[in-house]
């Protein structure tokens, strides 16, 4: 089961454009996690949001979390090639320490 | 290593064949899970371990599936009677007590 819905599901942009992804859900988290995958990797985290409304930013990628902590989103400022990935955000439920589901992914390619 | 491995890497198989997928946590991390993944999609939950003992199987998906972890340390997900709709990537990942996910590079299961 997929509690986490994200969009766009793909975007292909051009070196040095900006771009936005969502991860929207109905139920209420008590953190969330985004992950960046490569092709035959596994999934590699990036950041941990835990406060509703929080902003937290790693160079060029920010993140929020929603106020009422059931959203997220990561905006990319000025888009690398090295920036190529499948996007994907984890969600820990509002009544369980241990529990993480992954939303739809989003899948990024940057064209030099 | 220092990482999360998992084994095989890929495996083919033929329909109605039983399959063992092999992980091999981070030493000293308590929690293990293990996920299925289609091309471009976001990891689907199946099972999560505290040490021994399944702590959350809700993800799987019939009674074909089954995992265990017999010493709180290595774990193998078996697959009976294997279908063309299980194949996928099948990712493990471990936790320490908290904070993130650290994922092996996957199994990728074909069922011909």
């Amino acid at each position: 089961t997929q509690l986490l819905e994200q969009s766009p599901q793909f975007l292909s942009i051009q070196e040095g454009e900006n771009l936005t992804v969502y991860c929207n859900s109905s139920s209420v988290f008590s953190s969330l996690q985004w992950y960046r995958q490569e092709p035959g990797e596994g999934p590699v985290l990036l950041v941990t949001v835990v406060t509703g409304g929080e902003v937290k930013k790693l160079k060029r990628l920010t993140f929020q979390f929603g106020d009422a902590r059931k959203d997220s989103s990561l905006h990319i400022t000025a888009a690398q090639p090295g920036d190529t990935g499948l996007y994907l955000c984890a969600g820990v439920p509002g009544d369980t320490g241990n529990q993480f589901y992954f939303g739809t992914g989003t899948s990024l390619t940057v064209i030099p | 290593g220092a990482g999360v491995s998992q084994t095989p890497s890929n495996k083919v198989t033929e329909k109605g064949k039983y399959v063992e997928l092999r992980c091999d946590p981070i030493s000293g991390h308590t929690a293990l899970y293990w996920y299925r993944q289609s091309l471009g999609q976001g990891p689907e939950f199946l099972i999560y371990f505290q040490g021994t003992g399944a702590a959350d199987d809700s993800g799987l998906p019939n009674d074909r599936f089954f995992a265990v972890r017999p010493e709180g340390s290595v774990s193998t997900l078996k697959i009976q009677r294997t279908e063309r709709g299980d194949s996928a990537v099948y990712l493990c990942a471990s936790r320490p007590g908290g904070g993130e996910l650290f994922f092996g590079e996957g199994s990728r299961l074909t069922v011909l």
